[in-house]
């Protein structure tokens, strides 16, 4: 069993939509990582967010961590092919502070 | 500056062979966690290295091993490969006190 869930697990659009995914658990997180993995490489850091609540925004990306500091939810705004990746969010805590639970990543595909 | 470099890329070995992975953190970065991947069960966390002690440890069996040296140079040891060890090993570095990594491109190992 994931400690992090994160849905949708596969999602496919058209260059221009907006998407949201999000990344649950019953655990509350210290802080809360996004991840971009292109095929091949290790996952990229894209924001750490650790106060609930918390708002972050990174060019057409948008980071949000719930007010619990159990969920979180990334926005992209008209999607680009460049946006193509795996995209994985990591909670830090709740028990150990060096340690970091990983979701099973939400796979996105943008089309041209 | 230079990103977290993790040696060899490619590996195929056979099963009941062992295996040592080697890995370089960022400069300045004490911290060293490693992490198996896999299609079916995402990022797993292995264990985490600080100025030469595994601080944590995941729940893999005890053929799994790794050790960190004074430079923060890492290696992982995989004893008696099974064919289910096949995976992308990914090794991260985080500075003291910052919640996120720097990841490598990861060691590709494929077990016949």
């Amino acid at each position: 069993t994931q400690l992090l869930e994160q849905s949708p697990q596969f999602l496919s659009i058209q260059e221009g939509e907006n998407l949201t995914v999000y990344c649950n658990s019953s655990s509350v997180f210290s802080s809360l990582q996004w991840y971009r993995q292109e095929p091949g490489e290790g996952p990229v850091l894209l924001v750490t967010v650790v106060t609930g609540g918390e708002v972050k925004k990174l060019k057409r990306l948008t980071f949000q961590f719930g007010d619990a500091r159990k969920d979180s939810s990334l926005h992209i705004t008209a999607a680009q092919p460049g946006d193509t990746g795996l995209y994985l969010c990591a909670g830090g805590g709740p028990y150990n502070f060096n340690k970091f639970y990983f979701g099973s990543g939400t796979k996105l595909n943008v089309k041209p | 500056k230079a990103g977290v470099t993790q040696t060899p890329r490619y590996l195929i070995k056979t099963r009941g062979q062992q295996v040592t992975l080697s890995c370089s953190p960022i400069s300045g970065h004490r911290s060293v966690s490693w992490y198996q991947q896999t299609p079916g069960q995402g990022l797993q966390f292995l264990f985490e290295y600080f100025s030469e002690t595994q601080r944590n440890k995941g729940n893999f069996p005890g053929r799994f091993s790794g050790r960190q040296f004074s430079n923060s140079r890492s290696e992982m040891n995989v004893s008696t490969l099974e064919l289910g060890d096949s995976a992308l090993y990914l090794c991260a570095s985080q500075p003291e006190g910052f919640e996120g990594y720097t990841f490598g491109s990861g060691t590709r190992l494929t077990v016949v």
